[in-house]
């Protein structure tokens, strides 16, 4: 049973570029979520997809955008790009009505120059 | 809004003893759930430990085990008989049921032999 999976491992922009990254959620997991994680910092929420709708959106800037498929995977997309968005960017999953554990990809290290 | 609070930024140990790893938050809510997840060098965040909070007795997992004080709001961990391969970045986390993922800034452990 394949875990999560993040595609990108390593991605490396331009300032005022856009860009994309894909999770595959744990098999039987309904939920993803998304998080960015500044170097030597805890994550931060950015937002969770559920039956492709965002159900929840934390403190991120219209810049950032999602979307959810029907086979549950999810896409993070991140325009205008900063050199402030240079982080590693978490995707989570877990079975909205289990109500607890979040599963976690190995993440996509985004570099912007 | 919920926060999470890790006051100790660095923290080392020899293998087999013992440390503890402290967290308080703070939540108006009286469901909530409560996580340690373990983020090693090669960067995936793995669950160690959670609590939920209508539980009054602490939760236990091998060799980690928490002290979960409710009413002074803190949660810390206790890991025995320390391993090398317990060194890695330790976060304390809060969430409502299914919702968002609220991070501490991280506690970084070094085990040493």
């Amino acid at each position: 049973d394949a875990g999560v999976t993040q595609s990108p491992t390593h991605l490396i922009k331009t300032r005022g570029q856009q860009v994309t990254l894909r999770c595959s959620p744990k098999s039987g997991h309904d939920t993803v979520s998304w998080y960015q994680q500044a170097l030597g910092q805890g994550p931060q929420f950015i937002f969770q997809y559920y039956e492709e709708e965002e159900r929840q959106r934390g403190n991120f800037p219209d810049r950032f955008s999602g979307h959810q498929f029907p086979n549950y995977s999810s896409e993070l997309n991140v325009n205008a790009l900063l050199l402030g968005d240079s982080a590693l960017y978490l995707c989570a999953s877990s079975y909205l009505l289990a109500r607890d554990e979040q599963f976690f990809g190995p993440g996509t290290r985004l570099t912007v120059l | 809004a919920q926060t999470v609070t890790q006051s100790q930024p660095e923290m080392s140990v020899q293998e087999a003893e013992t440390v503890t790893l402290s967290c308080t938050y703070d939540t108006s809510e009286n469901n909530y759930y409560l996580f340690w997840y373990k983020q090693p060098p090669s960067r995936q965040m793995i669950l160690v430990i959670r609590q939920e909070a209508y539980k009054q007795q602490n939760a236990t997992e091998n060799r980690f085990s928490v002290n979960f004080q409710k009413a002074a709001k803190s949660f810390s961990l206790k890991i025995s008989d320390s391993q090398l391969g317990d060194t890695a970045m330790y976060f304390c986390a809060i969430s409502q049921a299914g919702t968002a993922l609220i991070f501490g800034k991280g506690t970084t452990l070094s085990v040493s032999s």
